[in-house]
């Protein structure tokens, strides 16, 4: 089973501040990394799917990276914006067991305040 | 395009009953997945299926069975429900985890087992 650790655990900015976050997991048998973006009361939406390592992939204002050598990925978010406000999970596949199981880690909570 | 369905989407139970909740997409997906939604915890998968006919656990799949009799169908059971299974469950479904390929989810389903 994959040790997955995302910090931090909540995150407060200011509207129009850039911010970042990280997924950890163990390089090992890397496989795949997913980022999704979850916004209270909905359910979670993919942002990236991400397999080699030095990708980078963006999306509008959020762009994220991978080091699977390292066994890391950056999520940043410019200029950021109250809609930005979710809960940003990551789930890496490989391991040991399986590459079948996305299973996330805890997550980030962001809030952005106007 | 309905995409991931879950039904029902609320349900109160007694402690001891039991019930099912089905998941049902329609994009040909191969991987569906379970998970329930805890404070702290992010989401938790409780079991998955690679394909029609299998069936596998997850992290926590203690108090759940599940079935995948037909491929766009993946069922969850509670088998004699506890107060310890208050929860929002996500259905989810993917072709491929790894392969540059999203997980999509359903709109969740809220039980509350008094």
């Amino acid at each position: 089973i994959l040790n997955v650790e995302q910090s931090p655990q909540s995150l407060h900015v200011q509207e129009g501040d850039s911010t970042n976050f990280t997924c950890s997991f163990p390089s090992s048998n890397f496989y795949a990394l997913h980022w999704y973006r979850w916004e209270t009361a909905k359910s979670p939406e993919a942002l990236f799917v991400m397999t080699l390592n030095g990708d980078e992939k963006k999306k509008g204002r959020i762009s994220a990276t991978l080091n699977t050598k390292e066994g890391y990925s950056y999520l940043y978010i410019k200029g950021s914006q109250p809609e930005d406000s979710a809960t940003y999970l990551c789930a890496p596949l490989g391991g040991s067991i399986s590459y079948d199981k996305v299973i996330f880690g805890p997550g980030t909570s962001l809030s952005v305040i106007p | 395009n309905a995409g991931v369905t879950q039904t029902p989407k609320f349900r109160v139970l007694k402690t001891g009953q039991s019930m099912t909740l089905l998941c049902a997409q329609d994009m040909n997906h191969e991987y569906m997945y379970w998970y329930r939604q805890d404070p702290g915890m992010g989401l938790r998968l409780i079991h998955y299926s690679v394909g029609e006919g299998t069936t596998a656990k997850g992290e926590v799949p203690d108090g759940y069975n599940v079935s995948r009799l037909k491929k766009q169908n993946f069922l969850l059971g509670l088998e004699s429900a506890a107060p310890s299974q208050t929860s929002v469950y996500f259905c989810a479904s993917t072709s491929l985890p790894g392969m540059n390929t999203e997980a999509f989810f359903g709109q969740g389903t809220r039980l509350t087992v008094v």
